[in-house]
């Protein structure tokens, strides 16, 4: 059974920084790409980064403006997303979520989260 | 670049079908979505991958009253016999290999 576990959400002021993590079991880690989608509140989903299952490509939507890296460690089955200069807007619930294809593909599984917020 | 479009609302007598429905832009016709689904105060849950010929996978435990099908640009995703549970907003999603993932706005199905 796939299973993602995210954690390293909390609260942060403005302008700071947070490093989340996503634990992954129950499938070969290194076949798959992995992304991070975030919700806020009230809001729908919206895809935010995304990683190749070899780690070689990266992947972000343009409205982060190089504030979020993502990464991942495949000898540890983990994957990561470091957030710097984080503001009110990046206030959400964190997912990751695996995909069907080495570097693409539809969402099949997806973790239950970790909620980000900022706030001073 | 794909855009999916979704109507942001249905709703659906218990017991009754109801069709939902997502529609790429132009010229992406061809290509595959997933719907997902995403219970009040619950992570999404992945449902079913959707071809354009019509031809879909449910994932793992989703019950077969759950089914889709295409016509051009549209993915629709059929809720029959629908539950209390059904209850949800529905999602589809798309990638390609200049944007990557995106996702449609969201169906909120009310079941009355």
């Amino acid at each position: 059974e796939v299973q993602l576990l995210e954690s390293g959400g909390g609260m942060v002021r403005p302008g700071g920084s947070l490093r989340l993590s996503c634990a992954a079991s129950g499938f070969t880690f290194t076949d798959y790409a992995m992304t991070w989608v975030r919700q806020a509140p009230g809001k729908g989903l919206e895809w935010v980064s995304g990683i190749s299952a070899s780690g070689i490509s990266t992947y972000y939507v343009d409205s982060l403006k190089g504030r979020f890296t993502v990464s991942r460690d495949n000898s540890k089955n983990t994957l990561h997303l470091q957030m710097i200069s984080l503001g009110a807007e990046d206030t959400a619930i964190y997912y990751c979520a695996k995909a069907q294809g080495k570097s693409g593909g539809s969402f099949d599984s997806w973790g239950q989260g970790t909620l980000v917020t900022v706030s001073s | 670049q794909p855009v999916l479009t979704q109507s942001s609302s249905a709703s659906a007598s218990l017991g009754s079908s109801v069709k939902l429905t997502c529609t790429l832009s132009s010229g992406q016709s061809n290509y595959i979505i997933a719907w997902h689904q995403q219970q009040p105060g619950k992570a999404p849950r992945f449902l079913m991958k959707l071809e354009g010929s019509g031809n879909y996978n449910r994932g793992s435990g989703v019950p077969d009253r759950f089914s889709g099908s295409s016509s051009g640009a549209d993915r629709y995703l059929t809720i029959s016999n629908v539950q209390s549970e059904d209850e949800a907003d529905y999602y589809c999603q798309t990638w390609d290999s200049n944007t990557r993932w995106m996702f449609g706005g969201g169906t909120t199905l009310t079941v009355l």
